[in-house]
């Protein structure tokens, strides 16, 4: 099992520019999350999946949209890249049925805007 | 919603030490408190985790306790070693929760001195 997986690992954007942040896992998880990780302010979490064609926002969702394309796929799209978002993005799934379980992380994307 | 604290935000021990970090959670419905280890660059990685119906946790030199009255939990490790510096986060995460999600701590970040 590769997990959760992520693409790309390390991206530079110009203000104004679009980009997909890619994810998927091979656990058959449920839920899916998008995380920003900024110096000293934690995870912070940007949209979820609770199951496969729901979406909703999280803490900080504003200039971000998601689509959960499959049961193992979910993406993070900036329309307009800001330098604000200049960040590491993680990945997350969940298995939700059953005694609660852990959330396992993807690699993470190191994205700068300029 | 839930709302996690979590102290101290740094922590520098000498080698063979013991440290805690601990962390408080507002919503008595939160069930599952997972402890993630961050080393720098990498993602965050379970340690260990405890569940509402059990007051201790331990795993070799780490121990988790739990106690669901006062609404805290803690991380303990005993003999630490200089591979245990890394950035620590705790989280909650309530029954209700219809997203599944954690509520993170905004992370203590250990160095174990050699």
């Amino acid at each position: 099992n590769a997990g959760v997986t992520q693409t790309p690992k390390f991206q530079v954007l110009k203000t104004g520019q679009s980009m997909t942040l890619q994810c998927a896992q091979d656990m058959n998880h449920n839920s899916m999350y998008w995380y920003r990780q900024d110096p000293g302010m934690g995870l912070r979490l940007i949209y979820y999946s609770a199951s496969e064609g729901t979406t909703d926002k999280g803490e900080v969702p504003n200039g971000y949209n998601v689509s959960r394309l499959n049961k193992r796929e979910f993406s993070l799209r900036l329309e307009s890249a800001a330098p604000s978002q200049t960040s590491v993005y993680f990945c997350a799934s969940r298995e939700t049925s059953g005694a609660p379980y852990e959330q396992y992380f993807g690699p993470g994307t190191r994205l700068t805007v300029t | 919603g839930e709302n996690v604290e979590q102290h101290p935000s740094t922590l520098s021990v000498q080698e063979g030490d013991s440290a805690v970090i601990k962390c408080t959670y507002s919503d008595s419905a939160s069930n599952y408190f997972p402890w993630y280890k961050q080393e720098l660059g990498k993602r965050p990685q379970l340690i260990i985790d405890i569940r509402s119906n059990v007051g201790e946790k331990k795993d070799q030199r780490i121990a988790v306790t739990l106690n669901k009255t006062a609404k805290h939990f803690s991380l303990h490790i005993t003999e630490t070693q200089p591979e245990d510096s890394a950035v620590y986060f705790c989280a909650a995460s309530p029954r209700w929760n219809t997203g599944n999600q954690f509520y993170f701590g905004t992370g203590t970040s250990l160095t174990v001195i050699p």
